[in-house]
């Protein structure tokens, strides 16, 4: 099972979107709603931020949301702020009982 | 108050065995749906799953490590304990235990903070 690929970096200036992309196959993201996406900032544990594809937990800002169409999943931030300055992976359920992230994305707020 | 904590080893030398011990509070893995997965994470580099068990012991293990891995759970000491054999210097990373709650599959809402484990060359 291969890592989902994402863009190594996406920038924005504060109060921008920025749109982040989670490419996999059939067998993974297109084929199950089991797609997660981590915010993970330097030196920290990750953090749930959107589960089920496109679900928020409690306490996360309606401003991050996520979203698929066929093989790729996408996290957006909206009203870019300092503090989403961070890593952010992807997830997906991969059948057969397994689960595999993605590559990882460094997000710079300008 | 959900909480997680890894221990284990921090330095394990090249073919020795790993034993990591997740020690969690604030829910138990008798309760159904619930799960506790490892994901591990190398200097500079992506995070990895590792391995996740359930409240009823099914037990989901990562293909290319699966040889290697052994996951189990202690409900009574509120423990899950992950064996990884073999070790190696590309296993140098920071392992993480991580709650994955009911009805949510495959998505882990809390997580420890991190135990870095070496591997020396």
């Amino acid at each position: 099972q291969s890592a989902l690929t994402q863009p190594p970096s996406a920038s924005g200036s504060p109060g921008q979107s920025v749109t982040i992309s989670c490419t996999g196959t059939s067998s993974d993201v297109g084929g199950y709603n089991y797609v997660s996406w981590y915010q993970q900032h330097p030196g920290k544990a990750p953090k749930l931020m959107i589960y089920e594809v496109s679900k928020r937990p409690s306490g996360v800002p309606d401003r991050f949301s996520g979203s698929k169409s066929g093989n790729t999943a996408s996290l957006t931030v909206s009203g870019l702020q300092a503090e989403d300055e961070a890593d952010y992976y992807c997830t997906s359920y991969g059948g057969s009982n397994i689960y595999v992230f993605g590559t990882g994305t460094k997000v710079t707020v300008l | 108050q959900i909480t997680l904590k890894e221990s284990g080893p921090t330095l394990v030398k090249p073919t020795q065995t790993l034993t990591l011990t997740c020690t969690f509070s604030g829910f138990s893995l008798t309760t159904s749906g619930v799960g506790v997965g490892w994901i591990r994470q190398p200097p500079g580099k992506a995070l990895e799953w590792l391995a996740l068990i359930y409240w009823d012991n099914d037990k989901r293990y990562s293909p290319s490590l699966k040889s290697r891995l052994t996951i189990t759970k202690d409900t009574s000491k509120n423990q899950v304990v992950l064996k990884m054999t073999n070790m190696d210097t590309v296993d140098t990373a920071t392992y993480y235990c991580a709650h994955e709650p009911t009805m949510i599959q495959g998505a882990f809402d809390y997580w420890g903070q991190g135990t870095l484990v070496t591997v020396p060359s």
